[in-house]
């Protein structure tokens, strides 16, 4: 069985530009959630979708925006890059979003290199 | 709010010796509580949580945890630590109400496995 995949797996942007980040959640699981981390950080979260409607958003600034598609994938999208949004970005998928006791699985993640 | 503190955020031990990494965290409603471990240029896997009942958790890979209330404690064990066991190992916080769509994790602890 497919874990959650995301693509791309590595890219290198330009201060100012826009990136769009993807990520297709395990067959069944209807919450995707992203996260940013830093390198030498831990993750930090973003946002949440659970059944195409955002549960939740972290404390990260407007430029960072994010759906849900019909099929439960999600895309994360972030505007006028800075170099401090280099990071690794990770989504994760539940089969429910209500419940932080339900396992969430990871995706390897998007290197994002922003110069 | 809640927050997770590693201490330590390097651990060297020899092969076969006991691995011990510490978290405490902070919350104002009963945590569920995880482990995830990553591997370099890899996504997060869980290794065991906590959400109610029994306070020492098992998980994969031989590791352990024991959930302490009175010491707001969620220390990660292993008797024998083996040279695949070297990765970073994140403590995580979420809550049974309130902001329970999200985890929230600490730094990060490398663990070294020296032969």
């Amino acid at each position: 069985d497919a874990g959650v995949t995301q693509s791309p797996t590595h890219l290198i942007k330009t201060r100012g530009q826009h990136v769009t980040l993807r990520c297709s959640p395990i067959s069944g699981h209807k919450s995707v959630s992203w996260y940013q981390q830093v390198l030498g950080q831990g993750p930090q979260f973003i946002f949440q979708y659970y059944e195409k409607e955002e549960r939740g958003r972290g404390n990260f600034p407007d430029r960072f925006s994010a759906r849900q598609f019909p099929n439960y994938s999600s895309e994360l999208n972030v505007n006028a890059l800075l170099l401090g949004d280099s990071a690794l970005y990770l989504c994760a998928s539940k089969i429910r979003g209500e419940n932080m006791n339900t396992e969430a699985f990871f995706g390897q993640g998007t290197r994002l290199t922003v110069v | 709010a809640q927050s997770v503190t590693q201490l330590g955020s390097h651990v060297s031990v020899s092969e076969g010796a006991l691995v011990l990494l510490r978290c405490n965290y902070s919350s104002s409603v009963p945590p569920y509580l995880f482990w995830y471990v990553q591997y370099p240029n890899q996504g997060l896997q869980l290794l065991l949580k906590y959400t109610t009942g029994a306070t020492l958790v098992k998980g994969i890979n031989g590791f352990e945890a024991e959930f302490k209330k009175s010491e707001t404690s969620f220390h990660l064990t292993k008797p024998s630590a083996h040279m695949s066991d070297a990765a970073e190992y994140f403590c995580a916080v979420s809550s049974s109400g309130g902001s329970n769509y999200k985890l929230t994790f600490g730094k990060g602890t490398l663990l070294t496995v020296n032969p």
